[in-house]
């Protein structure tokens, strides 16, 4: 089973270049999730979607852009890159029901920007 | 301001002895805790919960305590073995918020043989 995967997994990028992160979940699920890890920080979530077409803003939005054109896709763009967004990012989803909160992640897309 | 913190940024226990990684919360509005661990280049993987309504929730040789009046709850792990070395994070969740976890800034746990 693939789960949940994210492309591409390295990145380095010069300041205002741009991208995007692509995440694929084979799940059906309804929820989507960008989260970013930085160290003795945790994870902190970007931008989520509740389902296809949706989006909405998370803890630390600013400089990101998502879109959700199709149910099984998340893609995280950065517009104009800056050194404050080198960090590990995480996609995640989980079912559309229930309060469990149990999400299901990607391994990660190691980004630096120079 | 973090809502779910996990003080304690490394533990170190041996083999075969029992392991307690602790996060504290503010937010009273949590009613759904839940524990992720995560090796090196992988991603979190779900590894127990517990609702507000328990106090104690059991799964093998992990376990998992909350006590609401504290605002704190605690991953108990017996007995420790070295796959268990990796970094654990603890998370909250309100009802009504769409699932967005709060997650803390992880433990590092390691098993020494």
């Amino acid at each position: 089973n693939a789960g949940v995967t994210q492309t591409p997994k390295f990145r380095v990028l010069k300041t205002g270049q741009s991208m995007t992160l692509l995440c694929a979940q084979d799940m059906n699920h309804e929820y989507m999730y960008w989260y970013r890890q930085d160290p003795g920080m945790g994870l902190r979530l970007i931008h989520y979607s509740v389902g296809e077409g949706t989006t909405a803003k998370g803890e630390v939005p600013d400089g990101y852009n998502v879109s959700r054109l199709k149910k099984q896709n998340f893609l995280l763009g950065l517009e104009s890159a800056a050194p404050s967004q080198t960090s590990v990012y995480f996609c995640a989803s989980s079912y559309g029901t229930g309060v469990t909160g149990e999400l299901f992640f990607g391994e990660g897309s190691r980004l630096t920007v120079l | 301001d973090q809502q779910v913190k996990q003080n304690s940024p490394s533990l170190s226990v041996q083999e075969g002895r029992i392991s307690i990684l602790n996060c504290d919360y503010t937010n009273s509005m949590f009613d759904y805790f839940l524990w992720y661990k995560k090796y090196p280049a992988e991603g979190p993987t779900f590894l127990i919960s517990i609702s507000s309504i328990k106090d104690k929730n059991e799964d093998g040789r992990f376990t998992v305590f909350l006590n609401k009046s504290a605002k704190h709850l605690s991953l108990h792990i017996v007995p420790s073995q070295p796959g268990d070395s990796a970094v654990y994070f603890c998370a909250a969740i309100s009802s009504g918020s769409a699932r967005q976890l709060t997650f803390g800034s992880g433990t590092q746990l390691t098993v020494l043989p």
